[in-house]
């Protein structure tokens, strides 16, 4: 299958600090990209979809201007979580969809940032 | 084992027997789903997929079943070993629209 890099795959930081975390397809093209948040034992919860080029689009409730997200090139988006507060704490999933060969609707996914807020 | 519902259940079964876990999904218009297998602090694996038209799929002892009449999804795991112990989720989809998530179920082998 696809590979899908993240990182960092933890990340402790300071309350109003900005966190970049990045999401690359390392053997594929990826004109779509997508962010998750995870609470603890719970599903997956989609935030936005990053798209090559344009802005990306954002899940109802999800601010924006606090988590940005750029998509510069067909293997890397990143998503920046500004001004991070404790509640920002959570842990962030990237993934993207390989195009490729028939399946082209499975996701593979990256490991998973920790994201701590003190 | 089998699990039922949409909370997040936990289903117990010993190392060899079979394993079922149940997804209930919520459209209709779905016409594609994936089960993925969730490792404590990693991000989604893929596992097997199905589409619509079919109502059986088999991969290496997994098996998904589907059942569009009552919206049901199955993932049945032959000889279940300790390295299945994780948390399942079905996942659906329309076309190529976004990707929607079940609740998940978390399977522990004992051994």
């Amino acid at each position: 299958g696809a590979v899908v890099s993240q990182h960092p795959s933890r990340v402790i930081c300071k309350s109003g600090t900005s966190v970049k975390i990045e999401c690359r397809s390392l053997d594929f093209q990826a004109t779509t990209m997508f962010w998750y948040r995870q609470f603890p034992k719970k599903s997956l919860m989609l935030m936005a979809t990053s798209n090559e080029g344009s802005k990306a689009t954002y899940e109802q409730g999800v601010e924006k201007d606090k988590f940005l997200i750029n998509h510069a090139s067909l293997t890397l988006s990143t998503l920046t979580v500004t001004s991070a507060h404790p509640e920002d704490s959570s842990f962030y999933i990237c993934s993207a969809r390989d195009l490729r060969g028939e399946a082209k609707n499975i996701q593979y996914f990256g490991a998973g940032t920790r994201l701590s807020v003190l | 084992g089998e699990s039922v519902g949409l909370h997040l259940p936990t289903l117990s079964v010993q190392e060899g027997d079979n394993s079922i876990i149940n997804c209930a999904y919520s459209n209709s218009a779905s016409d594609y789903f994936i089960w993925y297998k969730q490792e404590s602090g990693k991000g989604p694996q893929f596992i097997i997929d199905i589409r619509s038209n079919m109502d059986k799929r088999q991969g290496q002892r997994v098996t998904v079943l589907l059942n569009k009449t009552v919206k049901h999804l199955s993932l049945q795991i032959a000889a279940t070993q300790p390295g299945d112990s994780a948390v399942y989720f079905c996942a659906e989809t329309q076309g190529y629209q976004k990707v929607t998530f079940g609740i998940g179920t978390k399977l522990q082998v004992i051994p």
